[in-house]
C-alpha cells in the first residue's frame, strides 16, 4: 500500500521560498499510475490545491499561485517536491502531497500533513 | 472566497438522513466529475465519493453522491456519531488552466 510523507521546514522567514518533499512508500512514484499533487490548508479553513506533477515532469499549476510555484519529481529518490517563492504570513497553512489516480481523477491518498509558518 | 459553495455548517441527529450541497458553475460541476473528502478533527483529508456517486472501496453505502447540471449532493443515510467532520466538495475547473477547484467545507454535527 503506498504511503505518503511530507517533510521540510516548519518555519520560514517572510519573502523566502518554502521547500517541502514527499516521499513515496510501498510503490514507485514511476508507476504511471498517478500524478503526484501539492494541497494546502490554513488553519481553520478550506483545502486549496496547489499543483499536480506527472513523472514525465509535466506540470499543472493553480492559476492564483502559479507565478510562485515549482513542483518537481526525483524517480532516483521516490519523491517529489513543492517550492513556493516569496512567501508572506497568507501561506501559512498544513500541507498535503496527495495521489491523484490516473484513472479516478480522485485524490485517493494523502500524506499526513506539514504544518509550515510564515513568521520572522 | 471558494470556487464552489457549501453550506458552512448542517447537523441531523443519529439514524437521520442528512445531504450536503455544493454549487458550482459550467466551468467545473457543469462540465467535470465531482469529488467529496471527509475530513476528521486533526487527520487528513479522506476520499468519500469520486467521478460523481462512485464509492471506494471501504466506505459504507450511507454515504452517496449525486449530480444535477452545476451543482452536486452528498447524502449520508442513517447518520452516526463518528460521522461528524468536515465535508469537502471539489472538481476541476477549465475557465483557465485546467486546475482543482474545492469547495468552502461543510462542518457536519451530530447532535
Amino acid at each position: 500500500q503506498v504511503q505518503l510523507q511530507e517533510s521540510g521546514p516548519g518555519l520560514v522567514k517572510p519573502s523566502q521560498t518554502l521547500s517541502l518533499t514527499c516521499t513515496v512508500s510501498g510503490g514507485s512514484i514511476s508507476s504511471g499510475s498517478y500524478y503526484w499533487s501539492w494541497i494546502r490548508q490554513p488553519a481553520g479553513k478550506g483545502l486549496e490545491w496547489i499543483g499536480r506533477i506527472y513523472t514525465s515532469g509535466s506540470t499543472n499549476y493553480n492559476p492564483s499561485l502559479k507565478s510562485r510555484v515549482t513542483i518537481s519529481v526525483d524517480t532516483s529518490k521516490n519523491q517529489f517536491s513543492l517550492k513556493l517563492s516569496s512567501v508572506t504570513a497568507a501561506d501559512t497553512a498544513v500541507y498535503y502531497c496527495a495521489s491523484t489516480d490516473w484513472v479516478t481523477g480522485a485524490f485517493d491518498i494523502w500524506g499526513q500533513g506539514t504544518m509550515v509558518t510564515v513568521s520572522s | 472566497q471558494s470556487v464552489l459553495t457549501q453550506p458552512p455548517s448542517a447537523s441531523g441527529t443519529p439514524g437521520q438522513r442528512v445531504t450536503i450541497s455544493c454549487s458550482g458553475s459550467s466551468s467545473n460541476i457543469g462540465s467535470n466529475y465531482v469529488y467529496w473528502y471527509q475530513q476528521l478533527p486533526g487527520t487528513a483529508p479522506k476520499l468519500l465519493i469520486y467521478r460523481n456517486n462512485q464509492r471506494p472501496s471501504g466506505v459504507p453505502d450511507r454515504f452517496s453522491g449525486s449530480k444535477s447540471g452545476t451543482s452536486a449532493s452528498l447524502a449520508i443515510s442513517g447518520l452516526r456519531s463518528e460521522d461528524e467532520a468536515d465535508y469537502y466538495c471539489a472538481a476541476w475547473d477549465d475557465s483557465l488552466s485546467a486546475y482543482v477547484v474545492f469547495g468552502g467545507g461543510t462542518k457536519l454535527t451530530v447532535l
